[in-house]
């Protein structure tokens, strides 16, 4: 069974510093991984995708990077704002599972001003 | 207006009661979802419907059932709820005409759920 983990659980910046969130997942098989961010009292907003194939993706100050062979993505939020203070979760869909997302438990972020 | 909704947003129930959750939505996706969220452990599937006559259960049906109504409407009940089904539930919709390696899913505002 696919297992993904999120670390820290928490994490408290002071604004203007960059933010690296890290995520792994056991079976390599994978077809995407996604971030997403979670506000209280709203859904999901997905923020990146990532294809299998594919070692990075980029939106605005958005960063993630995919590393299948070590089970391993990265996003990085530069020049992090109070705004980004949410939670952020990853999602792996693996071959075969198709509309099946795996998640993390995710890392709760804090920005500080 | 949001595009995939939940009612009720909150609801507090007691031990044995059967409760109803309800999702809409007006993307026009064929296929939908649901998942519960405890804290510490991510999001995990229930059940998941990729068209009004296909139903599959999901990592934790067990104690939940649902039905299609329509292509738009997706509902998930609790027959006898007990006290740890007291969650968050989100419904989320996709769409089959992206592709595999594209597929994202889009959420609802969620509904908390209290048993008591």
């Amino acid at each position: 069974k696919q297992e993904v983990t999120q670390i820290p659980a928490a994490l408290s910046v002071p604004e203007g510093e960059n933010l690296v969130l890290n995520c792994s997942f056991t079976d390599s098989a994978i077809y995407n991984l996604q971030w997403f961010r979670q506000d209280p009292g709203k859904g999901l907003t997905s923020l990146l995708l990532i294809q299998s194939s594919q070692r990075e993706q980029t939106s605005g100050r958005l960063n993630a990077s995919l590393d299948k062979s070590s089970g391993r993505s990265t996003l990085y939020i530069a020049a992090s704002q109070p705004g980004d203070s949410a939670t952020y979760l990853c999602a792996v869909s693996l071959w075969g599972s198709w509309g099946k997302l795996q998640f993390g438990a995710g890392t709760q972020v804090v920005v500080t001003p | 207006d949001a595009d995939v909704t939940q009612t009720p947003r909150n609801r507090i129930t007691k031990t044995g009661k059967r409760i109803m959750l309800e999702c809409s939505q007006t993307k026009g996706h064929d296929r939908m979802y649901w998942y519960r969220q405890d804290p510490g452990l991510g999001l995990q599937l229930i059940y998941y419907s990729f068209d009004v006559k296909d139903i599959n259960k999901g990592e934790i049906s067990d104690g939940y059932s649902v039905s299609r109504q329509a292509q738009a409407k997706f509902s998930l009940s609790l027959e006898s709820a007990i006290p740890n089904q007291t969650a968050l539930y989100f419904c989320a919709t996709s769409d089959s005409r992206e592709t595999k390696l594209t597929d994202t899913q889009y959420f609802g505002p969620g509904t908390r759920l209290t048993v008591l």
